[in-house]
């Protein structure tokens, strides 16, 4: 069975840094492509990162380009999101989902984890 | 970017009918040498991550009920619901992933009338 299991959640202040971490389990994980997107309280979703699976490619949505750096452990089936400078709008549940190919659909998503930033 | 714009913002639509979500991309998403629409359909119970429904426009992920149906090309698309059940009331998020930033529609707030 696929799972996805985010931690790292946590409550910081404006210019603060977290790094969450993604659990993987259930399939290879070294073979797919894996994907951040956050939503925000009571809005809609907007992706934030995704990575290879050797981690030799990576993109990001320019507002966190710069701040936020993805990264994955694939010998410890994790996958990662450090976030730094972080800002107010930043506040959001965070997810990790597994894409289902390069540059393809999510199939398979994590619980969330929430990060709030606010002084 | 890519805008993906989503219509409408909410439905009421009772039991047993019939819902229709539009989405709409500001470019097209059908990329011409393998004739595939990247879109996917999501859908978001409260307190819930999303789920997938469709990827590809309009194939439907393994376990979703045939009463719902995904269609569309280039850049119009639609998700269908045929006849509504209480445990489809959800938001809505159609997804393009045609090129990065990938990006969703705003969501559709699906409620029973």
């Amino acid at each position: 069975e696929v799972q996805l299991v985010e931690s790292g959640g946590a409550l910081v202040q404006p210019g603060g840094s977290l790094r969450l971490s993604c659990a993987a389990s259930g399939f290879t994980f070294s073979v797919y492509w894996m994907t951040w997107v956050r939503q925000a309280p009571g809005k809609g979703l907007e992706w934030v990162a995704n990575i290879k699976g050797d981690g030799s490619e990576k993109y990001y949505v320019d507002s966190v380009e710069g701040r936020f750096t993805i990264s994955r452990d694939n010998a410890k089936n994790s996958l990662y999101l450090q976030m730094n400078n972080l800002r107010v709008e930043d506040t959001s549940v965070y997810y990790c989902a597994r894409e289902f190919g390069g540059f393809d659909a999510f199939d398979f998503w994590g619980q969330g984890t929430t990060v709030t930033v606010s002084s | 970017d890519i805008v993906m714009t989503q219509s409408p913002d909410s439905l009421a639509v009772s039991l047993g009918e019939r819902a229709t979500i539009n989405c709409k991309s500001s470019q097209s998403l059908l990329y011409s040498s393998n004739n595939k629409n990247y879109l996917a359909w999501y859908q978001q119970k409260p307190g819930q991550p999303p789920k997938l429904l469709f990827y590809w426009a309009s194939t439907r992920e393994s376990g979703v009920p045939d009463r719902f149906s995904g269609s569309g090309s280039g850049t119009d698309f639609i998700l269908t619901i045929s006849s509504l059940q209480a445990e489809d009331v959800a938001v809505y998020y159609c997804q393009q992933y045609y090129t990065t930033p990938y990006t969703f529609g705003q969501g559709t707030k699906l409620e029973i009338k």
